[in-house]
């Protein structure tokens, strides 16, 4: 079963404009990791942020963490058309093994 | 570096037959693991393999087996197909079993049992 929501399901947004992307999870975690996947296929790790951070940048993605909510959010920004894709969050309790996906979120940027 | 590689691409089964898919892993990497994701859904994780065994499973019925070789490539195998077992099939792997590093996915294997 999914252990993650996410929120939006999806969205549709302007080049240029910021995305952002929630996920909740049920359990505790040694930490939550972010995917895109590109027209069902294979997926891509964006970005991990652990049980002890609460913020992480890599390029245009920041994602926070608050584990006393058992939240995340993914935040990309200035989006571009190639960012279009489906974005999940993974979470895992041992180690970076046995990912528990959410239901991903369906992102669509208009040039 | 070829990066981690499956096959077949898309496979079409009849309901009642079996299917094997096939997972190389990146170089470098000893560990597989298997993910089901059916359509609109987030994968969910099927097994582990490692040095040979299965290490862990997830929430699927002994239909679903699977196997690991010297060279660390594993098959999945499923037995007495269902229409719901129609899904995209993602092999990832990693270093170092339970414990090990950051997974990295192949483009999967769309299976439709029809």
């Amino acid at each position: 079963s999914q252990q993650g929501e996410e929120d939006p399901q999806a969205l549709s947004i302007q080049e240029g404009e910021n995305a952002t992307m929630n996920c909740s999870y049920k359990t505790s975690i040694n930490n939550l990791q972010w995917y895109r996947q590109n027209s069902g296929r294979g997926l891509v790790h964006l970005i991990l942020i652990r049980s002890n951070e609460r913020e992480k940048h890599s390029g245009r993605l920041r994602v926070t963490l608050d584990t006393s909510k058992k939240s995340s959010s993914l935040l990309i920004t200035a989006s571009r058309a190639a960012d279009t894709a489906s974005y999940f969050c993974a979470t895992s309790n041992t180690g970076f093994q046995k990912l528990v996906f959410g239901t991903g979120t369906r992102l669509l940027v208009s040039p | 570096d070829a990066g981690v590689t499956q096959s077949p691409t898309h496979l079409i089964k009849t309901r009642g037959q079996q299917v094997t898919l096939r997972c190389s892993p990146k170089s470098g990497h000893d560990t597989v693991s298997w993910y089901q994701q059916a359509l609109g859904q987030g994968p969910q994780f099927i097994f582990q393999y490692y040095e040979e065994e299965e290490r862990q499973r997830g929430n699927f019925p002994d239909r679903f087996s699977g196997h690991q070789f010297p060279n660390y490539s594993s098959e999945l195998n499923v037995n007495a197909l269902l229409l719901g077992d129609s899904a995209l099939y993602l092999c990832a792997s990693s270093r170092g079993g339970l414990q090990g590093t950051l997974a990295f996915f192949g483009q999967g294997t769309r299976l439709t049992v029809v």
